[in-house]
């Protein structure tokens, strides 16, 4: 069994820049959420993919977007960085139509923005 | 506003004791409630879950308790060891696994 892997594991970019996170689900799941996870805090919801249309956002910014490929696998987007976007950015798998069932992250992309 | 809260930042025990790992939770359309492990430089990973029609789970050395009347859950680690030593979170949905909140988490450090 495949496990959620993210690319690339680290990125610095300038503020005013934009970003391209990736990643590719764990086999047999159909569903990716992005999460940000900033230093010292718990992971905060971005939003939701689902049959390649956004199936739930949590509040973050327009500037945040993201795809989903009819493989599953996952980009997040990110235009116009400011200095607060600097966190570790977790992408998540799991299978909806199953209740209950639980998410499954990869090990992250650390984002750091100056 | 924290919906979900762990109010202990960290926690020390001894190896071989129990851990115990407390989460409050505010919303009461919480139905389903994960547990998470995270080691530094790994994403977090997937210890247990519990939804609200339960208030026990049990996983080989690892128990959530849920008192939905109190809107709090709690982790057992039985028996705790060196490797049990991360970071760990809570998390809430109240859709059943679309948007999870999660608590800031607890270090627990479990000592030889």
């Amino acid at each position: 069994e495949t496990g959620v892997t993210q690319s690339p594991t680290h990125l610095i970019k300038t503020r005013g820049q934009q970003v391209t996170l990736r990643c590719s689900s764990q086999s047999g799941h159909n569903t990716v959420s992005w999460y940000q996870q900033a230093l010292g805090q718990g992971p905060q919801f971005i939003f939701q993919y689902y049959r390649e249309e956004e199936n739930g956002r949590g509040n973050f910014p327009p500037r945040f977007s993201g795809l989903q490929f009819p493989n599953y696998s996952s980009e997040l987007n990110v235009n116009a960085l400011e200095l607060d976007d600097s966190a570790l950015y977790l992408c998540a798998s799991s299978r909806t139509g199953t209740r209950g069932s639980p998410l499954h992250f990869g090990n992250g992309t650390r984002l750091t923005v100056t | 506003d924290q919906q979900v809260k762990q109010n202990s930042p960290s926690l020390s025990v001894q190896e071989g004791r129990i851990s115990i790992l407390n989460c409050d939770y505010t919303n009461s359309m919480f139905d389903y409630f994960l547990w998470y492990k995270k080691y530094p430089a790994e994403g977090p990973t997937f210890l247990i879950s519990i939804s609200s029609i339960k208030d026990k789970n049990e996983d080989g050395r690892f128990t959530v308790f849920l008192n939905k009347s109190a809107k709090h859950l709690s982790l057992h680690i039985v028996p705790s060891q060196p490797g049990d030593s991360a970071v760990y979170f809570c998390a809430a949905s109240a859709d059943y696994g679309q948007n999870f909140v999660f608590g800031p988490g607890t270090r627990l450090s479990v000592l030889p």
